[in-house]
């Protein structure tokens, strides 16, 4: 158990709707990142926050929106959902956000399943 | 922009020795970490290089080549349970961004 949490473990949906992930950091870390896995694919970085703050972003479609809370718990927007965002999502924290060594700590992950 | 080039299969023999090369293109880099992924599963962090040379934990060792932009993820004594997915992931840029490799299954066969 990584001490991150996800909410939920699945979801089916249908295309056009909208979504919301959910991830809890472990305590204490102040940055989440959020990836998007397709089948038998890497993991695309997608967004990460630092204590609330936007900090970098990659391959995030613009239908795709994120934010950090005051409590550090973070919120993965995907809307106009499309066949092809079905994916595995994670959710990985850390400590730090700059500087040495980075360990991520990931989520057990949220398979979304786009009818 | 970055980018990571490692196989996308390897097959090995219990008891065997593997490894895992990666080769990466990046500015601002900080260091090379490794990432385990079993089917179903999160990744869970297994090594971390930001000097050259070879780091060991248990039965892994990961070594790093700034000058060659080369890594590798060295695995002994393989057992069946080590069968899964392994990401080199590369952390650079001012805000630690981290972009992992497309990932490289491994079969571990008795």
């Amino acid at each position: 158990d990584s001490g991150v949490t996800q909410t939920p473990k699945h979801l089916i949906t249908a295309t056009g709707q909208r979504v919301t992930l959910r991830c809890s950091p472990r305590s204490g870390d102040l940055s989440v990142y959020w990836y998007q896995q397709s089948l038998d694919q890497g993991l695309q970085f997608l967004i990460q926050y630092y204590n609330g703050e936007e900090r970098a972003k990659g391959n995030i479609l613009e239908r795709f929106s994120a934010q950090q809370f005051p409590d550090l718990h973070s919120e993965l927007n995907l809307s106009s959902l499309e066949l092809g965002d079905s994916a595995l999502y994670f959710c990985a924290s850390s400590a730090r956000t700059s500087g040495m060594e980075e360990t991520q700590y990931f989520g057990p992950g949220t398979r979304l399943l786009v009818l | 922009g970055q980018s990571l080039e490692q196989p996308s299969e390897v097959t090995a023999v219990e008891g065997a020795i593997v490894q895992i090369n990666c080769t990466y293109q990046t500015s601002g880099f900080y260091g090379l970490s490794w990432y385990q992924q079993h089917d179903g599963g999160a990744p869970t962090f297994l090594s971390y290089n930001a000097l050259d040379g070879l780091e060991e934990t248990g039965r892994f060792s990961s070594f790093l080549s700034r000058s060659d932009s080369y890594g590798y993820l060295l695995l002994q004594e393989l057992q069946m349970k080590d069968s899964a997915s392994y990401f080199c992931a590369v952390n650079s840029g001012g805000y630690q961004k981290v972009t992992f490799g497309i990932g490289t299954k491994l079969q571990v066969i008795p």
